[in-house]
């Protein structure tokens, strides 16, 4: 238990389709992430909230659409995504967003298959 | 271009023996690692951290090396178990300053297995 909670776990979708990821945490952190790991790659930052504010887009394709509603919640909205999309999505939080000694913690992931 | 290498994709040891896991960066302006630990179909856990101002941290089992002048950190985990077994993931962060500050920079990740 890391105190960041993924849902769904596993979520198989339609290039047609539109679904959402949920992440919820509650260690009180101000600021949020999305990463991505697609097979044998590093992971990738796709976006990052700080007190509800984005602060980085990582040059993700507009199919992918966050939404950061309070410091506890964050959502990625997915639409009309490709099979190449096919990937583990992790959420994670920390303290806050800049700062010397910035651990952030990651939740259990959202594997998503686009078929 | 990977700032964070992770030149040995995978590391066998035997049960109590010493695991020495190696990461590599490039850019000057990191100042803050950490290792995570991943399970097949679970996140990261995080692990140890060490700031550049130290040159080793130990907690428990494992101990992170930092040797700033070649950019180079190693993670040893002593003596190792086949529980330990998973993706080890170094990670760099830049200080003040750095256009990526507060951000981690991962590595592609080491496959570490145990036997018993």
């Amino acid at each position: 238990e890391t105190g960041v909670t993924q849902t769904p776990r596993h979520l198989v979708m339609g290039m047609t389709n539109k679904k959402s990821l949920k992440c919820e945490q509650h260690l009180g952190h101000n600021a949020m992430y999305w990463y991505k790991q697609s097979a044998k790659k590093p992971l990738e930052l796709m976006f990052v909230y700080n007190f509800k504010e984005q602060t980085e887009n990582n040059s993700v394709p507009s199919r992918f659409s966050p939404e950061c509603p309070n410091s506890s919640h964050l959502f990625l909205h997915l639409h009309t995504l490709q099979p190449e999309d096919s990937a583990l999505y992790l959420c994670a939080s920390s303290q806050d967003e800049v700062s010397t000694g910035n651990t952030i913690y990651f939740g259990e992931g959202s594997w998503l298959t686009v078929v | 271009d990977q700032q964070v290498k992770q030149n040995s994709p995978s590391l066998s040891v035997q049960e109590g023996r010493i695991s020495i896991l190696n990461c590599d960066y490039t850019n000057s302006m990191f100042d803050y690692f950490l290792w995570y630990k991943k399970y097949p179909a679970e996140g990261p856990t995080f692990l140890i951290s060490i700031s550049s101002i130290k040159d080793k941290n130990e907690d428990g089992r494992f101990t992170v090396f930092l040797n700033k002048s070649a950019k180079h950190l190693s993670l040893h985990i002593v003596p190792s178990q086949p529980g330990d077994s998973a993706v080890y993931f170094c990670a760099a962060s830049e200080r003040a300053g750095g256009t990526s500050y507060g951000k981690l920079t991962f590595g592609q990740g080491t496959i570490l297995t145990v036997h018993p």
